[in-house]
């Protein structure tokens, strides 16, 4: 089992372009949920994704949207990029994240010059 | 709105000593709390999951104890290792949301 996998390990763009980043859940989970970590804080949530729907979200705008496909991967997208989105994007996927600990995997490191 | 603050923000302790990382939270209506460990860019790797229903939960050398009426947990590490060295973090669940603590940076020293 791969675990939580994320591409591309790391991206370099420049304001105001947009970007896509990917997760591919662990096996046998079906929930997907994306974090922001700016350098020195925790992670914050951004949204979850469930049965392909956005089930919950954080605060945070509209620029930032995602996906779930029916093989439960996911995308994040963000658009009209900020230098403020500078960040690590981790991605942790369940199967009931009430009742188990969530699989976060590696991290997709995106920096906005 | 819930916040979740982590104290010290960074500790350093010689190889062989027991501590503890603290960890609170605003509202106690929670689901769960996790402490995860976080090594330099890298993701998180889940320690200890209580659920609101339970007081502690122990793995080797781990410890973590949860009081959700005073809005506090404990990471009890015994005889620390130099592997130990990483930033430690706590979150707690709410509505699928997890809100996490900014953690504590851990240095231990052979």
């Amino acid at each position: 089992d791969a675990g939580v996998t994320q591409s591309p390990t790391h991206l370099i763009k420049t304001r105001g372009q947009q970007v896509t980043l990917r997760c591919s859940p662990k096996s046998g989970h079906d929930t997907v949920s994306w974090y922001q970590q700016a350098l020195g804080q925790g992670p914050q949530f951004i949204f979850q994704y469930y049965e392909e729907e956005e089930r919950q979200r954080g605060n945070f705008p509209d620029r930032f949207s995602g996906h779930q496909f029916p093989n439960y991967s996911s995308e994040l997208n963000v658009n009209a990029l900020l230098l403020g989105d500078s960040a690590l994007y981790l991605c942790a996927s369940s199967s009931d994240l009430r009742a188990e600990t969530q699989y976060f995997g590696p991290g997709t490191r995106l920096l906005v010059l | 709105k819930q916040e979740v603050t982590q104290i010290p923000a960074a500790l350093s302790v010689p190889e062989g000593e027991n501590l503890v990382l603290n960890c609170s939270f605003t509202d106690s209506a929670i689901y769960n709390l996790q402490w995860f460990r976080q090594d330099p860019g890298k993701g998180l790797t889940s320690l200890l999951l209580i659920q609101s229903s339970q007081r502690e939960q122990t793995s080797g050398r781990l410890n973590a104890s949860l009081d959700k009426s005073s809005g506090r947990s404990t990471l009890y590490i015994a005889a620390s290792q130099p592997g130990d060295s990483a930033t430690y973090l706590c979150a707690v669940e709410v509505d699928n949301d997890m809100r996490f603590g900014a953690g504590t940076r851990l240095t231990v020293k052979p």
